[in-house]
């Protein structure tokens, strides 16, 4: 059974750092990985989707990488700021494409 | 509508109550997700489908959960004699192909509290 695992659960920082989440799994046959942010009381909003081929994806301060063979996915945010305060959630797509298995997600506080 | 739209945002039912959630995936999307989400957890699958057709409910608790998307478009969630364990996020989720070929777009979600 497919589990996905985030680390740390929870971390604080200042504005300005540069800081990276970690996601592993424990099955490497996926389809895709997805990282996902979610604020409190809300849905989730995709930040990166990764193919199973690929090895990175980049959308603006993040970049999110891939190593399947390990079971690991980091996401890399640069410059962070207030804003990016959220629970970032790490995502893995089954080999069917018919389900996202989560981890329990990192909870990120940015301080000005 | 321009995204994934749940209703009500909010339920409170008294325990052994039916409740029904409502899903508005973004139009022309084939696949929809139905997730539960505890507090201070990941969200969990519950089921997927694809246009009308339900392909995966692996995920279904009990037999007190069922879903539907009779015409491919909205779908239901419903929980019949809703228990306290029931409490959580009902998170709806649709995408325009496969989850493995794009990305998946989620909704508010419905958050229910059975007292």
């Amino acid at each position: 059974k497919q589990e996905v695992t985030q680390i740390p659960a929870a971390l604080s920082v200042p504005e300005g750092e540069n800081l990276v989440l970690n996601c592993s799994f424990t099955d490497s046959a996926i389809y895709n990985l997805q990282w996902f942010r979610q604020d409190p009381g809300k849905g989730l909003t995709s930040l990166l989707l990764i193919q199973s081929s690929q090895r990175e994806q980049t959308s603006g301060r993040l970049n999110a990488s891939l190593d399947k063979s390990s079971g690991r996915s980091t996401l890399y945010i640069a410059a962070s700021q207030p804003g990016d305060s959220a629970t970032y959630l790490c995502a893995v797509a089954n080999q069917a494409g018919t389900a996202l298995i989560f981890g329990k997600g990192t909870t990120l506080s940015v301080s000005s | 509508g321009a995204g994934v739209s749940q209703s009500p945002r909010y339920k409170v039912a008294k325990r052994g109550q039916d409740v029904a959630l409502r899903c508005d995936p973004i139009s022309g999307h084939v696949s929809l997700f139905w997730y539960q989400q505890a507090l201070g957890q990941g969200p969990e699958f519950l089921t997927y489908f694809q246009n009308e057709a339900q392909l995966d409910k692996s995920g279904l608790p009990s037999d007190r959960f069922f879903a539907e998307r009779p015409e491919g478009s909205v779908s239901t969630l419903k929980i019949q004699r809703t228990q306290q364990e029931d409490s959580a996020v009902y998170l709806c989720a649709s995408s325009l192909v496969l989850t493995g070929g794009t990305e998946a777009f989620f909704g508010q979600g419905t958050r229910l509290t059975v007292v």
